[in-house]
């Protein structure tokens, strides 16, 4: 079975500044997907950012990327430019990608909660 | 274009009864997914819907059951509720079975916030 672990149960970081959160996970597979996910106080999950673990260049979206290392089994994401909206907790996640048994289920972390200071 | 809906936001039950939760899927959405969140917790899998079907199962008692209909809304339903259900059931839909090959990501609702007294 897949693990996701992220040993940072809090963060913090002034606005405009840069900080980056980690997440390790454990799989015997060769093909599967890794999200962040942010989840504010009003409860919604809201997709950050994704990587197919095919690709070896790492993904981008505005301020948010990530730092994929396949070998070493760590996805750790990025915050540029931190603002005050990015105060949430945040998730990392695994899919599989070979199907068979694996149907869609997100495997998630124990989440991180991030502040971000005016 | 509406995202996923769920309702209720919030139910309170004493332990024993059992609770229907409701979600519609995002539009163009056909699989449904529902999730446990324990109170400051990453969320954990339930089961998953497809074409009216349970395709996959996580690590939950028989007393936990789902339906979908053919709109391709779902509705989870616990029995015997216990103190330790309580917690935020997150209902994420998507597009297709998602197996190999298929980056497309999951999207969630706001959750209900079911609470055992």
């Amino acid at each position: 079975a897949q693990t996701v672990t992220q040993s940072q149960p809090e963060m913090s970081v002034q606005e405009a500044e840069t900080v980056t959160l980690s997440c390790t996970y454990d799989t015997s597979e060769s093909d599967y997907y890794l999200f962040w996910y942010k989840q504010p106080p009003s409860r919604q999950m809201i997709l950050v950012i994704r990587q197919e673990a095919y690709k070896q260049q790492n993904a981008t979206e505005n301020r948010f990327s990530v730092n994929f290392q396949k070998a070493a089994k760590s996805f750790s994401l990025k915050i540029s430019d931190s603002q005050l909206g990015d105060a949430a907790m945040y998730f990392c996640a695994y899919r599989s990608a070979q199907g068979g048994t694996s149907y869609g289920k997100l495997t998630f972390g124990q989440g991180t909660i991030l502040t971000v200071h005016p | 274009d509406a995202g996923v809906t769920q309702s209720p936001t919030h139910l309170i039950k004493t332990r024993g009864q059992q609770v229907t939760l409701r979600c519609s899927p995002k539009s163009g959405h056909d699989t449904v997914s529902w999730y446990q969140q324990a109170l400051g917790q990453g969320p954990q899998f339930i089961f998953q819907y497809y074409e009216e079907e349970e395709r996959q199962r996580g690590n939950f008692p028989d007393r936990f059951s789902g339906h979908q209909f053919p709109n391709y809304s779902s509705e989870l339903n616990v029995n015997a509720l216990l103190l330790g259900d309580s917690a935020l059931y997150l209902c994420a839909s998507s597009s297709g079975l998602q197996g190999a090959y298929s980056n497309q990501p999951q999207h969630f609702g706001d959750g209900t916030r079911l609470s055992i007294l």
